[in-house]
């Protein structure tokens, strides 16, 4: 089964500044990934997915940027937050690796709560 | 747009008693999946049923899909206090693992 690390479990930044949260998996090499976030009572928003090292899909324009350094290494930055920006940000591995689904479902991370004051 | 629209958005029912849930969908799916989510915490998978597919059932849930309606059901049967959370439904259009989430149906299970 596939296990999925997230840090910080909470964070509480000021408008303006940067933000990095980190996403690690273990198990499948090449594991297609995704950074989601959910506002506050609302389903989940796809952010953006990675099916390898350098490869980033951006689903929505966004403050946000995502970067896949390392092949299960996942990360979300921004370089100044905005209030908008506040929510619970969830890192999760789909089933297969490289663009290729051996299994639709997704394993979430336990999620980030990021306020922005 | 969000894809999924759950409905009701919230429920509140006793132990035992029996949790139904709806999701309507806009697009032509290749699957629908339920996830539920603890408070504060990672949504975990609990089914997936496919376009072809009518019915399917794990344990005490029950889902449905009904295409031409483009709707989908999830029943907990005899439900627990443990299975107080939020459940989701997400849809697969691409099968590239880019769900659409609904907003979710918020679920309470008093002892």
């Amino acid at each position: 089964s596939q296990t999925i690390h997230q840090w910080p479990a909470t964070l509480v930044q000021p408008v303006g500044s940067p933000l990095s949260l980190e996403c690690t998996v273990e198990g499948t090499s090449n594991p297609n990934l995704y950074w989601y976030r959910q506002a506050a009572g609302r389903g989940l928003q796809l952010l953006f997915y990675s099916v390898g090292i350098g490869q980033i899909s951006s689903e929505v324009p966004q403050n946000l940027s995502a970067s896949r350094p390392q092949d299960r290494q996942f990360i979300l930055s921004s370089k100044k937050l905005l209030l908008s920006d506040s929510g619970f940000y969830l890192c999760a591995q789909g089933g297969g690796s490289g663009g290729v689904f051996t299994d639709e479902k997704l394993f979430f991370g336990s999620g980030t709560q990021l306020s922005v004051l | 747009s969000q894809q999924g629209e759950e409905d009701p958005q919230a429920l509140s029912i006793q132990e035992g008693e029996n949790a139904t849930m709806n999701c309507s969908y806009k697009t032509s799916i290749n699957n629908l999946q339920w996830y539920r989510q603890n408070s504060g915490r990672g949504l975990v998978h609990l089914i997936l049923i496919r376009s072809n597919e009518r019915e399917k059932h794990s344990g005490r849930l029950r889902v449905t899909l009904d295409t031409s309606k483009k709707s989908s059901s999830l029943l907990i049967t005899a439900s627990r206090a443990a299975d107080t959370a939020s459940y989701f439904c997400a849809t697969d259009v691409n099968s590239w693992g880019k769900l659409q989430f609904g907003a979710g149906t918020q679920v309470v299970v008093t002892p």
